[in-house]
């Protein structure tokens, strides 16, 4: 069965580093998202992105955030300098299109700020 | 915007009893609501949802219903076995988003032998 991968499972970074974070959707989708989840706390929506493009983001995701579709494969998450509270489990999540309303998430990356 | 309340946050069950999870949403224009299974250090899996056009719908020992007038929804799972145990999500998806899922809190379900 076809399914969302993340890389890497895990991630420590010093406080005001780049990171970024890896996703490969399920081929063929063409929606993609970014959840967070601070330990303890619900999920989160940052951004999802269609078409090459940010379709909607939320207020957590400011400048210091991006995504990137380089290939046809990967879907990045960019954090320009982390910051402490930036400490979560990262979700990507892809949907295959207008007809289908599911999203199917990956298994996160744990991003530790120190 | 969309606000989704989710109760209890634990539920112990004895194993073969019914586990019952509520959630209520708060935008009119939600028309779908999945259900997410989290177990440890793994991300969600959808188990069922359920859109604005149906009242109910069941898969096996999982059932949901969604009652609009009241903006609620409930996750029913019947006979409940050891490997239930995880966290489960409610969310919500406004009509007008491009598939942005509100979630609620969680429910850490555990079912003891």
């Amino acid at each position: 069965e076809p399914e969302v991968t993340q890389t890497p499972s895990h991630q420590v970074t010093q406080m005001g580093q780049e990171v970024i974070l890896r996703c490969v959707p399920i081929s063929n989708h063409l929606y993609f998202y970014w959840y967070r989840q601070i330990l303890g706390q619900k999920v989160e929506f940052l951004v999802s992105f269609y078409n090459n493009e940010i379709s909607e983001k939320s207020e957590i995701f400011d400048d210091q955030f991006s995504v990137e579709r380089p290939d046809g494969s990967n879907f990045t998450l960019k954090i320009r300098s982390t910051k402490l509270e930036d400490s979560a489990m990262y979700f990507c999540a892809s949907r295959s299109g207008d007809l289908t309303d599911t999203q199917y998430f990956g298994p996160g990356t744990r991003l530790t700020v120190l | 915007g969309e606000n989704v309340e989710q109760h209890p946050s634990t539920l112990s069950v004895q194993e073969g009893d019914s586990a019952v999870i509520k959630c209520t949403y708060s935008d009119s224009a939600s028309n779908y609501f999945p259900w997410y299974k989290q177990e440890l250090g793994k991300g969600p899996q959808l188990i069922i949802d359920i859109r604005s056009n149906v009242g109910e719908k069941k898969d096996q020992r999982i059932a949901v219903t969604l009652n609009k007038t009241a903006k609620h929804f409930s996750l029913h799972i019947t006979e409940t076995q050891p490997e239930d145990s995880a966290v489960y999500f409610c969310a919500a998806r406004t009509t007008d988003s491009w598939g942005k899922l509100q979630f609620g809190a969680g429910t850490q379900v555990v079912v003891t032998p």
